[in-house]
């Protein structure tokens, strides 16, 4: 069975600062990991995805996310925050042994101050 | 950009009326999902459907959801007889590739179920 969570609700930085929204997971077989976000009225949108190869992934909007094996995180990160990258985050997981659905966090608001 | 396009944007209905929730993917996907959000909850999987089929769906989407793709462009998910426990925002979604495995979704906007 798959899971997935994020453990924080919101997530606050000041802009300029480095920023992590925080996600571990739960699969059976390899684990294939996601994440959107979703802007104000929009839908979510994807950000980066890790499936095999380098451990650290790059991603759109200067994003980046580390999968590591041994504590099942892939959280998110960015070296310096801005605040139009105010947001709500969410991280997925799916798996080798699943079929079309991804497992999806409840989500963490991030809010970047001026 | 191509996006994918959802409407109603928002619905509101009386429990026990049928509701049909219209979707238009992205032309050259093949794979098309159902998600909902229940306010402060989660994004939950309802169904995916490829090949003019259902591939896989969650044990929320029971009898009273069904899911058609009328016209080789619409991608419409019905629920039956709404409860209010339906009252979610439903994320309709498509992909090129199964987007479990190496691809990505486009998700729509949403559109706001309110059963009253």
């Amino acid at each position: 069975a798959q899971s997935v969570a994020q453990p924080e609700d919101q997530v606050n930085v000041a802009e300029g600062n480095p920023l992590t929204v925080k996600c571990t997971y739960s699969v059976s077989g390899n684990p294939y990991l996601f994440w959107y976000v979703q802007y104000p009225n929009r839908g979510l949108q994807f950000l980066l995805k890790y499936i095999t190869g380098d451990n650290l992934v790059k991603g759109s909007y200067g994003f980046e996310a580390e999968f590591n094996k041994s504590q099942t995180s892939f959280h998110l990160k960015k070296p310096s925050a801005l605040v139009s990258d105010s947001a709500l985050y969410f991280c997925a997981v799916g798996d080798s042994n699943s079929g079309y659905a991804l497992n999806f966090g409840k989500g963490t608001s991030l809010l970047v101050t001026p | 950009e191509p996006e994918v396009t959802q409407t109603p944007s928002h619905q509101v209905t009386q429990m026990g009326q049928e509701v049909i929730l219209r979707c238009v993917p992205i032309s050259n996907h093949l794979y098309f999902y159902w998600y909902r959000q229940i306010l402060g909850q989660k994004v939950e999987f309802l169904v995916s459907f490829y090949n003019n089929e259902i591939s896989e769906k969650s044990e929320i989407f029971d009898d009273q959801f069904s899911v058609e793709r009328p016209d080789g462009s619409n991608f419409t998910l019905k629920i039956r007889s709404t409860k209010l426990e339906d009252s979610a925002m439903y994320f309709c979604a498509s992909s090129e590739l199964s987007g479990a495995n190496t691809g990505e979704l486009f998700f729509g906007e949403g559109s706001r179920l309110t059963v009253l």
